[in-house]
């Protein structure tokens, strides 16, 4: 079945600082790739996503970039703000066999003021 | 919120009881999910959900049981086969066709 890597586990950035988190994955039949931010007690929230047909996208400040040879995909936030800190997940869907997402182990995010 | 409303919020259970989590969707979504997540960690798929009468196993079955009667509705009980549920439990739904998967708001289970 398919596997999500992520790193890191922990990411401490500045205010106004970038931060980037990867992504993995084994199926090379998965073919969307959403990225969710959750908050202490929360809910998983959907931030951005991207298909297999796509190497790029933007909203604003957010941005994924996703990579087929190498199965491999990435969430870059630019001009980090506090209310950024959170945890985020990525996830991997494929359409063939388990049509489920299966999530990395997040990357707790503190951006310092 | 995605129309997905998760009840109760907070649940307690006793050692050798049986519980039961309700999911229910008002968003006419064929899949439906439920996962686990323990403090500090991801997200792992108990069962799910991709028609009405029809669900299959997720990574952690074990200890869970499902039920899809209705579209609308996608219960989780959490046996007492179930030796460590402590958790939060996240119910999701999402189109057939899959675009966003949205999340109701969780249960926390803790066992007394």
């Amino acid at each position: 079945g398919e596997n999500v890597e992520q790193h890191p586990s922990t990411l401490s950035v500045q205010e106004g600082d970038s931060a980037v988190i990867k992504c993995t994955y084994s199926d090379s039949a998965s073919n969307y790739f959403p990225w969710y931010k959750q908050e202490l007690g929360k809910r998983p929230q959907l931030i951005i996503d991207i298909r297999s047909n796509v190497g790029e996208k933007k909203d604003q400040r957010i941005a994924v970039t996703l990579n087929k040879t190498a199965k491999h995909f990435s969430l870059h936030i630019t001009e980090t703000q506090p209310e950024d800190s959170a945890v985020y997940f990525c996830a991997a869907f494929s359409n063939t066999g388990r049509r489920a997402l299966t999530f990395g182990s997040g990357t707790r995010l503190q951006v310092q003021p | 919120d995605g129309g997905i409303t998760q009840s109760p919020k907070y649940l307690f259970r006793k050692e050798g009881q049986n519980v039961t989590l309700s999911c229910e969707q008002n968003l006419n979504h064929d899949a439906m999910y439920w996962y686990r997540q323990d403090p500090g960690q991801g997200l792992r798929l108990i069962y799910y959900s991709q028609i009405v009468n029809d669900f299959q196993k997720g990574d952690i079955a074990e200890g869970y049981s499902v039920s899809r009667e209705k579209k609308e509705s996608f219960p989780l009980t959490v046996t007492s086969a179930q030796k460590n549920p402590t958790a939060f439990y996240l119910c999701a739904s999402t189109t057939s066709s899959y675009n966003e998967q949205f999340f109701g708001p969780g249960t926390r289970l803790t066992v007394l």
